[in-house]
């Protein structure tokens, strides 16, 4: 079975700053694995997702995250914090065939930016 | 890129009525489209999988009668929580699937219904 787990229900950090976001995975195959933002009363927007191809991935907004077979892991990773970064996010893996498609997500961890 | 259309943004209701949330796709043909619900500072919840032209599934927990779901045309999905009470309040969000660049499926999500009964 897949599931995921984000290690920090809440972050914080300077802006200007590192950000570094943790989410560890499990799965009985090769995932695909996502990162998700997601601003106050708003929908989901999909910052970048892997799919077996490249290990690191770049997304919008200058995250990048990095999956890394041997320890089930898939960070998020930002060199420089923005006050606008300040949202909660979401680590997301994929489940089942492409019949039974569905996202797992992980607990959110809300990123606080500080001025 | 795809585009989910969600609708109403906010609805206030009183217990006992119901409400429809509706979920578009815009610019694609979503065969299966899926509802979450959000609790206040928790994660989305898969409430029930939407299969265009077929029944939907639902998750092991959720009332099939309370939440009604049709997903009559390729691009609609409906959710319907008929006799609502307070504690049916949530943040409801969909997403649709998509075939997207190369093949690999995608998953677009729409901007979410707070719902509050009063």
């Amino acid at each position: 079975a897949q599931s995921v787990t984000q290690l920090d229900s809440h972050v914080s950090v300077s802006e200007g700053t590192p950000v570094l976001l943790r989410c560890n995975y499990s799965s009985s195959y090769s995932p695909s694995l996502f990162w998700y933002v997601q601003h106050p009363n708003k929908g989901l927007q999909l910052l970048l997702k892997y799919t077996s191809a490249a290990t690191l991935v770049k997304g919008i907004n200058g995250f990048e995250a990095e999956f890394k077979k041997s320890e089930t892991s898939f960070h998020l990773t930002k060199p420089s914090a923005h006050m606008s970064d300040a949202a909660e996010y979401f680590c997301v893996v994929s489940s089942g065939t492409s019949g039974t498609y569905k996202y797992i997500f992980g607990t959110g961890t809300r990123l606080k930016v500080l001025a | 890129g795809a585009v989910v259309s969600q609708h109403p943004s906010r609805v206030i209701c009183k217990s006992g009525t119901s409400v429809k949330i509706e979920c578009r796709s815009l610019d694609f043909q979503a065969t299966t489209m899926f509802w979450y619900r959000q609790f206040p500072k928790q994660s989305l919840m898969l409430m029930a999988t939407s299969n265009e032209g077929s029944k939907a599934t639902y998750e092991q927990g959720v009332e099939k009668d309370k939440f009604l779901i049709n997903h009559a045309s390729l691009t609609l999905s409906t959710l319907t929580v008929t006799s609502a009470h307070p504690e049916d309040s949530s943040f409801y969000i969909c997403s649709a699937r998509d075939m997207g660049a190369g093949g690999t499926y995608g998953y677009t999500f729409g901007s979410g219904t707070r719902l509050t009964v009063v």
